[in-house]
C-alpha cells in the first residue's frame, strides 16, 4: 500500500519569504497528487494538484513540482502573507486509485509578519 | 463546486452510548464515500471506503463492529460510532467524488467528544 511521509513537520517564515514543503510517496503506481490546506478545526481545503502527466503545475504563488522518478512532490509558496499560516497536508491515491487518499503526516506553516 | 455536508458538526455523547454521523452529497451523487478520522493534532486517518449499495470496507486496524458505516442511498452515507468511549473522541471527516479522477471534496467534518 501507499506511504507518504512529509517533511518539515513545522515551518516558521517572515510574510515575504517562500516556503517549501516535501512530500514522498511509496506506490510508484500513483498517479495523483493533492496539497490540502487546514485552518484549525476545520475541513481541509484543495489549493493544488497535480497529475501524473506533468512535472509543475502553478496558481498564482502556489506551485507544485512532482518527481516521478524519485517519488516525490513539492508545495512551493511564494510571496507568503500570514493568512497562509495552516497546517498543509499533502496526500496520494491508497492502490493506485485517484480518490482513496493517504495523507502525509502534515506541516504547520507560521508565517510571521 | 459540489458540496458536501456533514451533520452534526459537533456531538457530545456519554460513555457506552451510539451517536451517528451524516455525510451528504447535496448536488451530486457519489457512489463512494470516504471515512477520515482526525486526532488533535495529526494527520487526517482513512478509516474505510463507503460503497453505495454494498457493505463497506474497512482499512486496517479500524473496527467494522464499532464503526458502523452505512451508504443507503447516492448522496448519504452514516457512521454509527457504536458502545462510544473517551478514547473515541475526535474530529470526523467524510470526503466524497463525483466520480474516479474527479475532484474530492471534504465535509465539514464532525467533532465528536465522549464524556
Amino acid at each position: 500500500g501507499e506511504n507518504v511521509e512529509q517533511h518539515p513537520s513545522t515551518l516558521s517564515v517572515q510574510e515575504g519569504d517562500s516556503a517549501v514543503i516535501k512530500c514522498t510517496y511509496s506506490d510508484s503506481a500513483s498517479n495523483y497528487f493533492p496539497w490540502y490546506k487546514q485552518e484549525l478545526g476545520k475541513r481541509p481545503q484543495l489549493i493544488i494538484d497535480i497529475r501524473s502527466n506533468v512535472g509543475e503545475k502553478k496558481d498564482q504563488r502556489i506551485a507544485v513540482t512532482l518527481n516521478k522518478t524519485a517519488k516525490h512532490f513539492s508545495l512551493h509558496i511564494t510571496e507568503t502573507q500570514p493568512e497562509d499560516s495552516a497546517v498543509y497536508f499533502c496526500a496520494a491515491p491508497l492502490e493506485g486509485g485517484y480518490n482513496k487518499l493517504i495523507f502525509g503526516a502534515g506541516t504547520r506553516l507560521a508565517v510571521h509578519p | 463546486g459540489a458540496v458536501v455536508s456533514q451533520h452534526p458538526s459537533w456531538v457530545i455523547c456519554k460513555s457506552g452510548t451510539s451517536v451517528k454521523i451524516e455525510c451528504r452529497s447535496l448536488d451530486f451523487q457519489a457512489t463512494t464515500m470516504f471515512w477520515y478520522r482526525q486526532f488533535p493534532k495529526q494527520s487526517l486517518m482513512l478509516m474505510a471506503t463507503s460503497n453505495e449499495g454494498s457493505k463497506a470496507t474497512y482499512e486496517q486496524g479500524v473496527e467494522k463492529d464499532k464503526f458502523l458505516i452505512n451508504h443507503a442511498s447516492l448522496t448519504l452515507s452514516t457512521l454509527t460510532v457504536t458502545s462510544a468511549h473517551p478514547e473515541d473522541s475526535s474530529f470526523y471527516i467524510c470526503s466524497a467524488t463525483t466520480g474516479k479522477g474527479n475532484t474530492i471534496y471534504f465535509g465539514e467534518g464532525s467533532w465528536l467528544t465522549v464524556v
